[in-house]
């Protein structure tokens, strides 16, 4: 079974900087994708970024990269340039193929982050 | 354009009576997903269907939930007899194909049960 931990309850940031928030993942698949998703306190899921095993590079969307070191299972999140509105829930996925070609997300607990004025 | 959209947005049950959560998937998605997500944790996967096949329901956790998708565009998933344990948001998401890569969800339905 594939397992999503994230060890960081709560993180706080000052307004205008970076944070990095954590993720470690376990799976014996080669070919696996991770994705990180917003959650703001009206409750929908935002996707931010995915990241493919075999991706060369790591990904980058906008403000948001991921830190990819697949030696040792972790795809950090990297918030640069933190704004008001990054305060919420972050969660690191894992999807799980399922039959006919489809894949449901295993998710960690979540981090949720406060971003300080 | 439209997201995905789940009605109510909140329901309070007492326990023991029937509920229904209604999910609208974005407009042409074939693949739809439900997850529960309890209080502090990140969402579970419970069922999935393509069109109005329901393709895996591993992760229905009794035989008191149940979910379609008759005409393969909107869900209902229905728990019977609620049971406290049932509290949380329910989540509906959908892709435009089985293999597509992000799930987009809706708002969610918290449900409580008192």
């Amino acid at each position: 079974a594939q397992k999503i931990t994230q060890t960081q309850p709560g993180m706080f940031v000052q307004e205008k900087e970076a944070v990095t928030l954590d993720c470690t993942y376990d799976t014996s698949d080669p070919s696996y994708g991770l994705f990180w998703y917003k959650q703001p306190s009206s409750g929908e899921m935002i996707f931010l970024i995915y990241q493919g095993s075999y991706d060369q590079q790591n990904a980058t969307e906008g403000r948001y990269s991921l830190n990819f070191q697949k030696a040792r299972k972790s795809a950090n999140l990297v918030i640069s340039a933190s704004q008001l509105g990054d305060s919420a829930m972050y969660f690191c996925a894992m999807r799980e193929a399922l039959g006919a070609g489809s894949y449901q997300l295993t998710f960690g607990k979540g981090t949720k982050l406060s971003v300080i004025p | 354009g439209a997201g995905v959209s789940q009605s109510p947005r909140y329901k309070v049950a007492k326990r023991g009576q029937d509920v229904a959560l209604r999910c609208d998937p974005i407009s042409g998605h074939v693949s739809l997903f439900w997850y529960q997500q309890a209080l502090g944790q990140g969402p579970e996967f419970l069922t999935y269907f393509q069109n109005e096949a329901q393709l895996d329901k591993s992760g229905l956790p009794s035989d008191r939930f149940f979910a379609e998708r008759p005409e393969g565009s909107v869900s209902t998933l229905k728990i019977q007899r609620t049971q406290q344990e049932d509290s949380a948001v329910y989540l509906c998401a959908s892709t435009t194909s089985p293999g597509s890569r992000v799930q987009y969800f809706g708002p969610g339905t918290r449900l409580t049960v008192t």
